[in-house]
């Protein structure tokens, strides 16, 4: 059974950049892609972009862009997501979360642990 | 994007009792690609149904889902000390995929 394990805990400074890492154990990405959701303290889920390890194509939410990228490394199947030109706001777990390709197969059946990432000055 | 909106904010049961959730979306959700959540605190959330309506694997058969075009409801036939938790939904129809506000569902 494929687990999702995902890098530890951050600190941050406002206008740094964050890079988090999401290895797949017990398995490969295969023919899944891998999104990031993130969680703001006390909030709700919000889905920040997704990328095809396989194809190495990746699409983002649109708030996010031009500021997050999300990458993978077929290699060690491990995912990445970087997000740039930190603030405050962006304090929240992050998640990356396996979901198939096709229309009708988008939902998250296997979530990392989440990791916390901290912006504070 | 759509909209998903979750009532109410908080249910507060008491065990063995029914839990009925609803989640409304702005728009039509194509082909019923809706699903829904458990997450408790400090753990990443856990799939329990997809497609509005198939239950994921390993999930109890007291959680069912209901509905198609806008309005969607999560029902828990009676409620086990472990389902005290956050429930979300999301939609996967239509892009960017989004999710609800979510439902808490606590002890009376």
């Amino acid at each position: 059974q494929v687990q999702l394990v995902q890098s530890g805990a951050e600190v941050k400074k406002p206008g740094s950049s964050v890079k988090v890492s999401c290895k797949a154990s017990g398995g490969t990405f295969s023919s899944y892609t891998i999104s990031w959701v993130r969680q703001a303290p006390g909030q709700g889920l919000e889905w920040m972009g997704r990328i095809i390890p396989i194809l190495g194509i990746a699409n983002y939410a649109q708030k996010f862009q031009g500021r997050v990228t999300i990458t993978a490394d077929k290699s060690t199947s491990t995912a990445y997501m970087e997000l740039s030109s930190l603030r405050s706001e962006d304090t929240a777990v992050y998640y990356c979360a396996r979901a198939g390709v096709v229309v009708g197969t988008i939902y998250f059946d296997i979530w990392g642990q989440g990791t916390m990432v901290t912006v504070s000055s | 994007e759509i909209v998903l909106t979750q009532s109410p904010g908080t249910l507060s049961l008491s065990p063995g009792e029914r839990a009925t959730l609803s989640c409304r979306a702005s728009q039509s959700v194509s082909s019923s690609y809706l699903a829904w959540y458990q997450q408790k605190p400090g753990q990443a959330p856990r799939l329990l149904i997809y497609g509005a309506s198939s239950r994921a694997t390993g999930i109890p058969d007291r959680f069912s889902g209901s509905g198609s075009g806008t309005d969607f409801t999560l029902t828990i036939s009676r409620l086990e000390p472990e389902d005290f938790a956050v429930y979300y939904c999301q939609q996967y129809g239509s892009s960017p995929t989004t999710f609800g506000q979510g439902t808490k569902v606590e002890i009376k």
